[in-house]
């Protein structure tokens, strides 16, 4: 069974970059695509990114100058970084394995907070 | 870019039928995937390329779609039913996934 966790600070300061981390087991992070997700208090779900074993990315255009998404197969995980946050990034965020002969995701993790407050 | 429109809420009695609509041009050519978000959980795949069932979720569930408008039905909706539901599809041209805003299903 394919499992996803995110770990990370729940506390980043204003202008800090946030760094998340999914640590993936019950799949090889060679042979799909992982994406990130966030949800912001009470809002719907925004797309982030995604990334490929490879070290292929595409991202949000919203949070593209912004964002860094990394896989580490060594370690069957993968990355977030975003970087001068605000409080406007405050939102749990989720990694996800995307199926990419259907497009949909189909693996979650359980998602984490992350507030941005000095 | 593409747009998916979906109605913020929908209310119906336990033991009915829930339909809950996404919006899209001319989504029906679209695959469409449908997720249900309980509060504080992760979202969960209900429905996939338009009308198929992961593992584990109740036939209950089912989705259509043509022309501008597909459709996640829920029959004998129970009250384990209530959460957010999004629909999803892909967009090509930019290769990054589109959701709708979300519709929160209320069990009476």
């Amino acid at each position: 069974q394919v499992q996803l966790q995110e770990s990370g600070p729940g506390l980043v300061k204003p202008s800090d970059t946030l760094s998340l981390t999914c640590s993936v087991s019950g799949a090889s992070i060679s042979s799909d695509y992982w994406s990130w997700f966030r949800q912001p208090p009470g809002k719907g779900l925004e797309w982030v990114g995604y990334v490929y074993h490879s070290g292929s990315t595409n991202y949000n255009p919203f949070l593209r100058s912004r964002v860094t998404i990394s896989v580490d197969t060594s370690k069957n995980q993968f990355s977030l970084k975003l970087s001068s946050v605000t409080a406007a990034d405050t939102a749990v965020y989720y990694c996800a394995r995307l199926n990419k002969n259907w497009d949909f995701f189909d693996y979650w993790g359980q998602g984490t907070l992350v507030t941005v407050s000095s | 870019s593409y747009v998916l429109t979906q109605p913020p809420s929908v209310s119906v009695a336990p033991g009915k039928t829930a339909r809950i609509t996404c919006g899209g041009d001319n989504i029906g050519s679209k695959s469409v995937h449908w997720y249900q978000q309980k509060p504080g959980q992760a979202p969960v795949l209900v429905i996939y390329y338009h009308n198929d069932r992961p593992s584990g979720i109740p036939e209950r569930f089912s989705g259509s779609s043509s022309g501008n408008t597909a459709t996640l039905t829920i029959s004998r909706v129970e009250g384990g039913d209530e959460a957010d539901y999004y629909c999803q599809v892909w967009d090509s041209t930019n290769d990054q996934p589109v959701f709708g805003g979300g519709t929160k299903l209320t069990v009476l």
